[in-house]
């Protein structure tokens, strides 16, 4: 089955502390791993991907293959990260569906 | 760069009735798709164009819900007839061709409410 696991329905971080939103999937192909993001009113956006590498607004997510988790971390929360966050996959070099995780709420205490 | 675009943003109607969504890709981007979020659910894909050509549509969730893309432009999604379960945010997202893996855009969202 193709899926994606978002354990956390919410998650309540004091600003400055870490943040870990965790990510868990199945797929039987080649999977790309996403993390979107929808703050209050805005629409839903892409934050990083895994193929690129990026660090998008201090966020970081590694691709642990093993086992197959797609973490999103930060070391210092800020209220603005205060959104919905969607882990998500899609196949590999494909214009595809992209498949969704339930989404975590992440709330930024100050 | 006007984003993706969707109409209306809010619809309320009866169970039976007839609605269309409508959705305005970005200009030049040849894949288009349609997800749906439920209340309390993941948001889940419905169907997938390729300009004017329907390329998955396996998540249509039953023969009441009709996609149309005519043109390759913009696209309408019509249930007929509406029933309790089709309430949800319907999602349009957009990105260019070419089979690579594109980044896509998604547009505001149309809340359906069927009563």
């Amino acid at each position: 089955a193709q899926r994606v696991t978002q354990p956390e329905k919410l998650l309540s971080v004091f600003k400055g502390a870490p943040v870990e939103l965790k990510c868990n999937y199945s797929y039987s192909g080649s999977p790309e791993l996403f993390w979107y993001v929808q703050y209050s009113r805005q629409r839903l956006q892409l934050l990083l991907r895994h193929i690129s590498r990026e660090s998008i607004k201090g966020f970081t997510a590694d691709l642990n293959k093993g086992e197959t988790s797609f973490h999103l971390k930060k070391p210092f929360a800020q209220e603005e990260d205060s959104a919905m966050y969607y882990c998500a996959l899609s196949q590999m070099n494909r214009d595809d569906k992209i498949i969704f995780g339930k989404g975590t709420r992440l709330h930024i205490l100050p | 760069e006007a984003g993706v675009t969707q109409f209306p943003s809010h619809s309320v109607i009866e169970k039976g009735q007839t609605v269309t969504l409508r959705c305005d890709p970005i200009s030049g981007h040849d894949n288009l798709y349609w997800y749906r979020r439920v209340m309390g659910k993941e948001i889940k894909f419905l169907l997938h164009f390729v300009k004017e050509s329907k390329q998955d549509e396996s998540g249509m969730p039953n023969n009441r819900f009709l996609a149309e893309r005519t043109g390759g432009t913009y696209s309408t999604l019509k249930v007929q007839p509406a029933e309790l379960e089709d309430s949800g945010v319907y999602f349009c997202a957009s990105s260019l061709g070419g089979g690579r893996s594109h980044e896509q855009y998604f547009g505001p969202g149309t809340r359906l409410t069927v009563t």
